[in-house]
This record gives C-alpha cells, structure tokens and sequence, in this order.
C-alpha cells in the first residue's frame, strides 16, 4: 500500500531563516506531487505541483520554492522565511484524475 | 477565476441524526469531485469521490450527491458520531490538469 511522509512534523523558525521540508512517498512510482498551506481555520493553498523529476510548476508567486530530485520526494525550501510563511504545510500524492492523498502534514511557525 | 464554496462555515448535528454538508462550484467542466475530512491537526482524509457522470454515489454511513444543473455537491453523513466531528472539504478538478481546487471548509460539530 501506499504511504506519504513528511518531515519535520512542527517547526519553529526566526524570520529570515532558510527552510527544508521533505515529502517522500512509498508504495507507487510516477505519482504527482503538490504541496499546500492552509493557514488556521482556512482551506488549503496550493504552492507547488510536479508531475515528473524535475517538472515543477508554481501557483503562487513567493519566496518559497520546490524540488523534486526523485521520482517519490518533493522538497520545498526557502532561503528567507517571512512571518507570513507560517502555516500549516501539507504535501499530497495522486494520479491525474483520481484522488489526492495527504501526508501528516507539518506545522511551521516563524517568529 | 474558477472557485469552490461552501455555503455554511460550521455546521452543529445532534450525535445520531443524520448531516448535510454543501458545496458550490463554480466550474461547469468540471468532471471530478472528491470530499475530505479533516481533523485538528492532521492531513484531509479522502471520504468519497464522485464523476460527472454520476449523481449520487454511496460510501459507508457517507452519500455524495452531484447536481451539475445548479453546479452544487453535497455531503451526507447518516447517524453522525461524535468521531464525525471535523472540518469538511470538497474540492473539484477536471480533465486535462493536474490541480485540484478546494473550498473554504466546514466545520461539523456533533453535539451529545
């Protein structure tokens, strides 16, 4: 079966930091990768999709980015972390046309 | 640009009695719709997911309908349970794109 992972699981950064958070995906090959913020009590923000290694599409313009240097992990960085940057960050898995399935998520404050 | 809402930000139920949760897309092409629970702290959980060329599909306890006249989705819950409590999303997609559009959230509330 299939399984999607991220680390870490809290964050707590200064403004201005640099930032790394991995999702890795166990249990299928090819898949699509997304990664969203939800900020508290709202819906979900997507920031980042691929489709293949390499392949990186950006919906939001941000001082955040992403890689995928593997078929199944999706990183997303950032060199300068803004107070804004806080949030609930969540990575997700599917195939073109079928459901999206979430990691645990990691929740990242800056201060 | 294309959105998807929910009409009601929180919604409280009698444990036992049955839930209604609603959502409106704004997309006619749409041909995708899945539904997500969410609890505090953790990642959506898939529920149910329906085609356009479906209207109504059953899941365990779970009923999504899809009206596509009115471009409205809807959720039902039979029985609610108290481990029913959570914030509820639909969200929509459709062919030829890899994005998914997700609504604002419900909040469902199971009172004792």
């Amino acid at each position: 079966s299939q399984t999607i992972h991220q680390w870490p699981a809290t964050l707590v950064q200064p403004v201005g930091s640099p930032l790394s958070l991995e999702c890795t995906v166990e249990g299928t090959s090819n898949p699509n990768l997304y990664w969203y913020r939800q900020a508290a009590g709202r819906g979900l923000q997507l920031l980042f999709y691929s489709v293949g290694i390499g392949q990186i599409s950006s919906e939001v313009p941000q001082n955040l980015s992403a890689s995928r240097p593997q078929d199944r992990q999706f990183i997303l960085s950032s060199k300068k972390l803004l107070l804004s940057d806080s949030g609930f960050y969540l990575c997700a898995w599917s195939f073109t046309g079928s459901e999206q399935f979430f990691g645990p998520g990691t929740r990242l404050t800056v201060l | 640009g294309e959105s998807v809402g929910l009409h009601l930000p929180t919604l409280s139920v009698q444990e036992g009695d049955n839930s209604i949760i609603n959502c409106a897309y704004s997309n006619s092409a749409s041909d995708y719709f899945i539904w997500y629970k969410q609890e505090s702290g953790k990642g959506p959980q898939f529920i149910i997911d329906i085609r356009s060329n479906m209207d109504k599909r059953q899941g365990q306890r779970v009923t999504v309908l899809l009206n596509k006249t009115v471009k409205h989705l809807s959720l039902q819950i039979a029985a609610t349970q108290p481990g029913d409590s959570a914030v509820y999303f639909c969200a929509e997609s459709f062919s030829g794109t890899y994005k998914y559009i997700f609504g604002t959230g419900t909040r469902l509330k199971v009172l004792a």
